[in-house]
């Protein structure tokens, strides 16, 4: 099956520090990746849409300058959030989508990054 | 539809019990959905997925069911184990819009042996 990988999975960082995470989809070529970010007890909340070349879409309310995606192949997405305060503490999660003779097909999802900001 | 809300809704059975799972989805036009499984600490995994040209879809031990009609899905386990113990969420898709997925709320299964 499709396999997402998200690395690191657990960041523990002193507040002013940038953190960058990586998604890879490893056995296939995603034709989009999407950055989500959950909240304990609670569902995924989209932040953006990430296709390779192209600038991310950024879902409302979510700052473009604190959260930059950049997607450098149809393999690699990374997020990078920028001067993390403790309130950006939160689980990260990835997914790679694709699609098949124009039909969507189910997103595949990373393990996530547990972010911990003191 | 939209996820909101501060609680998740949870779901007790007994090993062996069959589980039924439910999702109300608000978008008339989404066409397709899918159902995860998330356990702790961990990111969503998919078990099973239906488009609009159906009613019903089964796998191992799954069976998703959809009614187009009121606009609901639900997610039925058969013999649930304690390992089957986790978030469950439904997610919409309008085929031919976007691949973005809106997540529905989640239930937390609980397997009790």
């Amino acid at each position: 099956g499709a396999v997402v990988s998200q690395h690191p999975s657990w960041v523990i960082c002193k507040s002013g520090t940038s953190v960058k995470i990586e998604c890879r989809s490893l056995d296939f070529q995603a034709t989009t990746m999407f950055w989500y970010r959950q909240f304990p007890k609670q569902s995924l909340m989209l932040m953006a849409t990430s296709n390779e070349g192209s600038k991310a879409t950024y879902e409302q309310g979510v700052e473009k300058d604190k959260f930059l995606i950049n997607h450098a192949s149809l393999t690699l997405s990374t997020l990078t959030v920028t001067s993390a305060h403790p309130e950006d503490s939160s689980f990260y999660i990835c997914s790679a989508g694709l699609r098949i003779g124009g039909s969507n097909q189910p997103q595949h999802f990373g393990d996530g990054t547990r972010l911990s900001i003191l | 539809g939209e996820s909101v809300g501060l609680h998740l809704p949870t779901l007790s059975v007994q090993e062996g019990d069959n589980s039924i799972i439910n999702c109300a989805y608000s978008n008339s036009a989404s066409d397709y959905f899918i159902w995860y499984k998330q356990e702790s600490g961990k990111g969503p995994q998919f078990i099973i997925d239906i488009r609009s040209n159906m009613d019903k879809r089964q796998g191992q031990r799954v069976t998703v069911l959809l009614n187009k009609t009121v606009k609901h899905l639900s997610l039925q386990i058969a013999a649930t184990q304690p390992g089957d113990s986790a978030v469950y969420f439904c997610a919409e898709n309008i085929q031919g819009g976007s691949e973005k997925l809106v997540f529905g709320k989640g239930t937390k299964l609980t397997v009790n042996p």
